[in-house]
């Protein structure tokens, strides 16, 4: 058990719809990165807050948003949902040092019909 | 751009014996080299890191392998069990500063052992 969590753990819902992928860090972290696994693919960075400001950004579409609340949890938003947003997301945090490992949660997995 | 290639998607290795698996990158800005594993259904789980200071790093049965000319790093298992069979994943990440920790992931390699 790495101590980050995420919720839900599956969602399947419709083609334009919207949802929130939930994130809590593991104690005492202060900063949580957002990954996408697609079939097959490696895990491709999003975004990255540190201690509730943004910090950086990857290939994130503009459909999607993140933001980290001040008791450290993380959001990410994703609306607007087409077939090829269907991936594994995964939040990781670490404590925001300069040689930290991050650890991940166990994903959501997100399936768009 | 792939900047992190892991070129074997699988390795079939018999138990007892030394798993080897290899990742090579592209970005001479990389630093700081992590392996990851990874279980259907669960998040990837950190293994073993190794900072570009080094050659080397040890932990138990898990040993990663610098080489910076080469742009090349290896993890190697030994003694290989059944429970070592997962993903791997081997990760990269620029000399961390503000706004430059984000870890570039090469696509996996499936190891398989074989009892």
């Amino acid at each position: 058990d790495s101590g980050v969590t995420q919720t839900p753990k599956h969602l399947i819902t419709a083609t334009g719809q919207r949802v929130t992928l939930r994130c809590s860090p593991r104690s005492g972290d202060l900063s949580v990165y957002w990954y996408q696994q697609s079939l097959d693919q490696g895990l491709q960075f999003l975004i990255q807050y540190y201690n509730g400001e943004e910090r950086a950004k990857g290939n994130i579409l503009e459909r999607f948003s993140a933001q980290q609340f001040p008791d450290l949890h993380s959001e990410l938003n994703l609306s607007s949902l087409e077939l090829g947003d269907s991936a594994l997301y995964f939040c990781a945090s670490s404590a925001g040092t300069k040689t930290d490992t991050q650890y991940f949660g166990p994903g959501t997995r997100l399936t768009v019909l | 751009d792939q900047q992190v290639k892991q070129n074997s998607p699988s390795l079939s290795v018999q138990e007892g014996r030394i798993s080897i698996l290899n990742c090579d990158y592209t970005n001479s800005m990389f630093d700081y080299f992590l392996w990851y594993k990874k279980y259907p259904a669960e998040g990837p789980t950190f293994l073993i890191s190794i900072s570009s200071i080094k050659d080397k790093n040890e932990d138990g049965r898990f040993t990663v392998f610098l080489n910076k000319s080469a742009k090349h790093l290896s993890l190697h298992i030994v003694p290989s069990q059944p429970g070592d069979s997962a993903v791997y994943f081997c990760a990269a990440r620029p000399r961390a500063n503000f706004g430059n920790e984000k870890l570039t992931f090469g696509t996996g390699t499936r190891l398989t052992i074989i009892p």
